[in-house]
């Protein structure tokens, strides 16, 4: 148990549908992270939100929303996604501050874009 | 830009040493990270290094040179347990906020 919850752990959508992924952190951190894990790749980082608010959009296509109500909870709005798409979507949480903190991650959510 | 480089696959003996290297360039340094993946499993830290020289935690130990942009995980007295995917991270800045890079990670399979 890493303190970091996300669901569903799998997920199977067509190009058309759009779906969500939520992840809670029960840790106390005030920043939550999205990253993408494909094959053969680096982890990419996504979305990064520091106290509520989006600090980071790394190029991101607008196909991923992300949507952060509160320091707790983060969900991925996904819709019309590409085969491309496919991947380990991994939520993370931290304490920013200016020393060492390291990140905690969930199991992620496996997306499989038919 | 950001780079960094570590070996794809590694294979080792159970009870041996294996030495995982990783290697950087980036626009500044603060902090590199080491984490480990097994399969279908979230990423869980295992180390950090930030000053020179070598930290040791139990049968890990992580090594930093900062001149040289080059750290070293160790593991010791190999489990089979330990087969599982070991993630090279930098922070760059020393902003609280700046997120990390992350290697593409090295596969480690320790055999009988």
């Amino acid at each position: 148990e890493t303190g970091v919850t996300q669901t569903p752990r799998h997920l199977v959508m067509g190009m058309t549908n759009k779906k969500s992924l939520k992840c809670e952190q029960h840790l106390g951190h005030n920043a939550m992270y999205w990253y993408k894990q494909s094959a053969k790749k680096p982890l990419e980082l996504m979305f990064v939100y520091n106290f509520k608010e989006q600090t980071e959009n790394n190029s991101v296509p607008s196909r991923f929303s992300p949507e952060c109500p509160n320091s707790s909870h983060l969900f991925l709005h996904l819709h019309t996604l590409q085969p491309e798409d496919s991947a380990l979507y991994l939520c993370a949480s931290s304490q920013v501050w200016e020393g060492f903190e390291p990140q905690h991650f969930g199991d992620g959510t496996r997306l499989s874009i038919l | 830009g950001q780079n960094i480089d570590q070996p794809t696959e590694m294979t080792a003996t159970e009870g041996a040493i294996v030495q995982i290297n990783c290697t950087y360039q980036t626009s500044g340094f603060n902090g590199l990270f080491w984490y480990q993946q097994h399969a279908g499993e979230a990423p869980t830290f295992l180390s950090y290094n930030v000053l020179d020289g070598l930290e040791e935690k139990g049968r890990f130990s992580s090594f930093l040179s900062r001149s040289k942009g080059y750290s070293y995980l160790l593991l010791k007295e190999l489990q089979m347990k330990d087969s599982a995917s070991y993630l090279c991270a930098v922070r760059s800045t020393n902003s609280g906020n700046t997120p990390l890079v992350f290697g593409k990670g090295t596969r480690l399979s320790v055999i009988a």
